[in-house]
């Protein structure tokens, strides 16, 4: 039972170009979660799904996308990267129901240089 | 979009209780009140929850205020593992199940 996983968990992409960041989970959860996390600050919402086929803007969604096709994966891509998408970025998920605990992978370490 | 209010930062030494305040004056009726932390260089995990009566567990203990705007994370001994930036979340289950973190409280432990 590996829980979330993200890959790749570093990597280094110049100014416009694009890539997608994997996050699988293994629970058979229905909720997903992409978060961005800047130095020194809090986490910041950038799309989230409840089940595959069904995705939603966060706080934070201009300049990336989401699919959501099967329950196990939710891919972030970014097209056109820019300086302002350096940033942590982790993925997590849940079960449905009022409460339901958030697990969250290690963390993708993302830099546009 | 929910939001709660949390000093940036607290300080404690080791082996004291720590109290972590947070304010959540728009919550609705039916949100529950979490709590994450998040070591170093690790992604956030689970805490505690409830919805309006004390809780604890394990690791903490949860008080929640009888109007429900506000609550307090209880840490009975604080040790050096236990510094970290500590969130206060209450997610709209009844609506968008969006789940917004702000900016948390980085906790200090002294030896």
């Amino acid at each position: 039972n590996a829980g979330v996983t993200q890959t790749p968990k570093f990597r280094i992409l110049k100014i416009g170009q694009s890539m997608t960041l994997q996050c699988a989970q293994d629970m058979n959860h229905n909720y997903m979660y992409w978060y961005r996390q800047d130095p020194g600050m809090g986490l910041k919402l950038i799309y989230y799904s409840v089940g595959a086929g069904i995705t939603d803007k966060g706080e934070v969604p201009n300049g990336y996308n989401v699919s959501r096709s099967t329950t196990e994966d939710f891919p972030l891509r970014l097209e056109l990267a820019a300086p302002s998408q350096t940033s942590v970025y982790f993925c997590a998920s849940k079960t449905g129901g009022d409460f339901g605990e958030l697990f969250f992978g290690e963390g993708s370490r993302l830099t546009v240089l | 979009d929910a939001k709660t209010t949390q000093p940036n930062s607290m300080e404690s030494n080791e082996e004291e209780p720590v109290h972590l305040p947070c304010n959540h004056s728009t919550i609705s009726g039916t949100d529950y009140i979490h709590w994450y932390r998040q070591l170093p260089s690790q992604g956030p995990e689970y805490v505690i929850h409830g919805l309006t009566s004390n809780v604890n567990n394990r690791m903490a203990s949860l008080a929640i205020a009888e109007d429900r705007k506000s609550s307090t994370l209880i840490l009975h001994r604080a040790t050096l593992r236990d510094a970290a930036v500590y969130y206060c979340i209450h997610p709209n289950t009844s609506g968008t199940y969006k789940y917004i973190f702000g900016t948390g409280t980085r906790l200090k432990v002294l030896a």
